[in-house]
């Protein structure tokens, strides 16, 4: 079964240094999302992505957030100058249209 | 506004019993979603229902949806102690726009 790729599983980086996100949607889905889980919270939307562009973002998704297609595969998220508030699960998304998302097993940023 | 608030928080069952999950949600929308997540891994998509459809069954699984109340739910037949997780619903407003999930309910099927 096709699957959302993640990586890494798990990043710990020093506050005010920058991050990225890798992503591997799966390979004939349009739509690309990007949420974070804060531990013991809902999880929440950050930005969308369609067509190479971003379609929407939440109040989250600053401008220390960027994501990228940087060419037909891979999706990335890079939050410039870490928090320790960004420490969270960051999962990546994609869909056909219309239909239910399938999440990658995240990744888990801790910030120190 | 809240969407896509899940009672209860949390549920414990005996293996093989019925577990029922509920959510509400606020406003109109395209079409709810369930998903599970095992303890510190990701979101694993179990069954979409649209607007216009009021039941769907996948497996073990039945999902309902009651536009007027705005409410589904989710039921789980027969459990199994491997169905232990959090349970999450999540709507979508108009069709591939950002889903908004509930806090989840944790289930745990005791063997």
């Amino acid at each position: 079964e096709p699957e959302v790729t993640q990586t890494p599983s798990h990043q710990v980086t020093q506050m005010g240094q920058e991050v990225i996100l890798r992503c591997v949607p799966i390979s004939n889905h349009l739509y690309f999302y990007w949420y974070r889980q804060i531990l013991g919270q809902k999880v929440e939307f950050l930005v969308s992505f369609y067509n190479n562009e971003i379609s929407e973002k939440s109040e989250i998704f600053d401008d220390q957030f960027s994501v990228e297609r940087p060419d037909g595969s891979n999706f990335t998220l890079k939050i410039r100058s870490t928090k320790l508030e960004d420490s969270a699960m960051y999962f990546c998304a994609s869909s056909e249209q219309f239909q239910g998302y399938t999440f990658g097993s995240g990744t888990r940023l801790t910030v120190v | 506004s809240q969407q896509g608030e899940e009672d209860p928080q949390a549920l414990s069952i005996q293996e093989g019993e019925n577990a029922t999950m509920n959510c509400s949600y606020k406003t109109s929308i395209n079409n709810l979603q369930w998903y599970r997540q095992n303890s510190g891994r990701g979101l694993v998509h179990l069954i979409l229902i649209r607007s216009n459809e009021r039941e769907k069954h996948s497996g073990r699984l039945r999902v309902t949806l009651d536009t007027s109340k705005k409410s589904s739910s989710l039921l789980i037949t027969a459990s199994r102690a491997a169905d232990t997780a959090s349970y999450f619903c999540a709507t979508d407003v108009m069709g591939n726009t950002p889903l908004v999930f509930g806090k989840g309910t944790r289930l745990s099927v005791i063997a």
